[in-house]
């Protein structure tokens, strides 16, 4: 693909239910990571992986947030018993190897938890 | 501790007149540096970024930012604001594998 996809583009859902939202890095970048961005703030780092391991998941608000990247591409991020404090635009970025590298952005998923 | 502060989390300037959007960063060696732009329902989009080649680097839609060492800095400008130009930016430092946003800061361009 060319960019880094997310699915669904929108979701809403109501409060105590399991959403998971997925992300699609481009090809061959080894470092993904999982941003929550609120209304009017700045991204939010939530997790990173390098590979198939998380390198650092220290932003994850609570035990409710999980995130999977079972093969080293594809990434799902898990939220339990979800909150109307968990609406928010979900980002998934990702970059290749070497310092230098930026990150990619996708075009995000809108939570939104009634 | 902050790795990357925006110092102003608004700027307005008139259509034709100079951009400059400020940013401090913290690090105890030169880090990679990034500017991104958010137009408003828009994914993030990288405009310039900083990887010790040159300390003035040229980005895209005429943006260009300084890596000053001795302050700092990594300044974003732009010699004539364009009206499209409007959108939320973003300083970010990559240190490690680790990418630290600033707050950003909310550009508007006055007609």
């Amino acid at each position: 693909g060319a960019g880094v996809s997310q699915t669904p583009s929108n979701k809403v859902t109501e409060k105590g239910k399991y959403v998971e939202l997925r992300c699609d890095p481009i090809s061959g970048h080894t470092a993904l990571y999982w941003y929550r961005q609120s209304l009017g703030q700045g991204p939010e780092f939530l997790i990173y992986f390098q590979g198939t391991g998380a390198a650092d998941d220290s932003g994850l608000p609570n035990d409710r947030f999980f995130a999977v990247r079972p093969e080293g591409s594809v990434s799902t991020l898990k939220i339990q018993r979800t909150e109307r404090g968990d609406s928010a635009v979900y980002l998934c970025a990702s970059s290749s190897p070497g310092q230098n590298n930026e990150q990619f952005f996708g075009p995000g998923t809108r939570l939104t938890v009634l | 501790a902050q790795s990357v502060t925006q110092l102003d989390s608004h700027v307005s300037v008139s259509e034709g007149t100079p951009v400059l959007l400020r940013c401090n960063y913290s690090s105890s060696y030169s880090p990679s540096l990034f500017w991104y732009v958010q137009h408003p329902n828009k994914g993030l989009q990288l405009l310039l970024k900083y990887t010790s080649a040159a300390t003035l680097v040229k980005g895209i839609n005429g943006f260009e930012a300084e890596f000053k060492k001795s302050e700092t800095s990594f300044h974003l400008t732009k010699p004539s604001a364009h009206m499209s130009d409007a959108a939320e930016y973003f300083c970010v430092v990559r240190l490690g594998g680790q990418f630290y946003f600033g707050t950003g800061t909310s550009l508007t361009v006055i007609p």
